[in-house]
């Protein structure tokens, strides 16, 4: 069982906006931790998505965005494409195992 | 361009042991905290063992508290796994993670291409 938990799955319509949520506690997100997410499509290495809640490395559309609010944390993604369908995973710090936590993943599948 | 490239996974017997490592490339590597994060077969990440720039702090998951053992060498750009005591639960893909960001606040920029650790008799 994941420290941090996400739904294991959602999905949408092309062209359609989904959000993932991810909540924790008051050790790691409710810390005041920033949360992070990471897309991986099947096979592939996890590649950084959005980080410090709310920002994207170069190269990631505008069309990926994070928010976090007490000890939840969401990932938008709005006019989803067919090339979004992959595995999301929220990561923050836990200061109670001196580590990163991740949650579970959730795969987004473009209907 | 940052590279890391682990080596050293394979088959291993329950009980048994492997040292995994990590080369890095393209940065200065004693400047930054390590990770090891792990994905079993049809599963999630989980973080496994984290080190500092010096060595001086190890962190580990408690699944894998006095089996497993986190090190680096500065000097050869190397970071490394001792897993012992192996058990079927740490069949996994293991990545060599680099991380950025603000203490406790941050994120993994840079992932290996990871390798796979079979536990099986």
């Amino acid at each position: 069982q994941s420290v941090l938990t996400q739904p294991p799955s959602v999905s949408g319509a092309p062209g359609q906006r989904v959000t993932i949520s991810c909540t924790g506690s008051s050790s790691n997100i409710g810390a005041g931790y920033d949360v992070h997410w990471y897309q991986q499509v099947p096979g592939t290495v996890p590649k950084l998505l959005i980080y410090g809640n709310n920002n994207r490395p170069s190269g990631v559309p505008d069309r990926f965005s994070g928010s976090k609010s007490g000890t939840s944390a969401s990932l938008a993604i709005t006019g989803l494409q067919a090339e979004d369908e992959a595995d999301y995973y929220c990561q923050s710090y836990d200061s109670s195992l001196s580590g990163s936590v991740f949650g579970g993943g959730t795969k987004l599948t473009v209907l | 361009e940052v590279q890391l490239v682990e080596s050293g996974g394979g088959l291993v017997q329950p009980g048994g042991s492997l040292r995994l490592s990590c080369a890095a490339s393209g940065f200065t590597f004693s400047n930054f905290w390590m990770y090891w994060v792990r994905q079993a077969p049809g599963s999630g990440l989980e973080w496994v063992a984290n080190i500092n720039q010096d060595g001086g702090e190890k962190y580990y998951v408690d699944s894998v508290k006095g089996r497993f053992t986190i090190s680096r060498d500065n000097a050869k750009n190397s970071l490394y796994l001792q897993m012992n005591r192996l058990r079927a639960e740490d069949t996994a893909v293991y990545y060599c993670a680099r991380i950025s960001g603000p203490f406790r606040k941050y994120y993994f920029d840079y992932w290996g291409q990871g390798t796979l650790v079979t536990v099986s008799s």
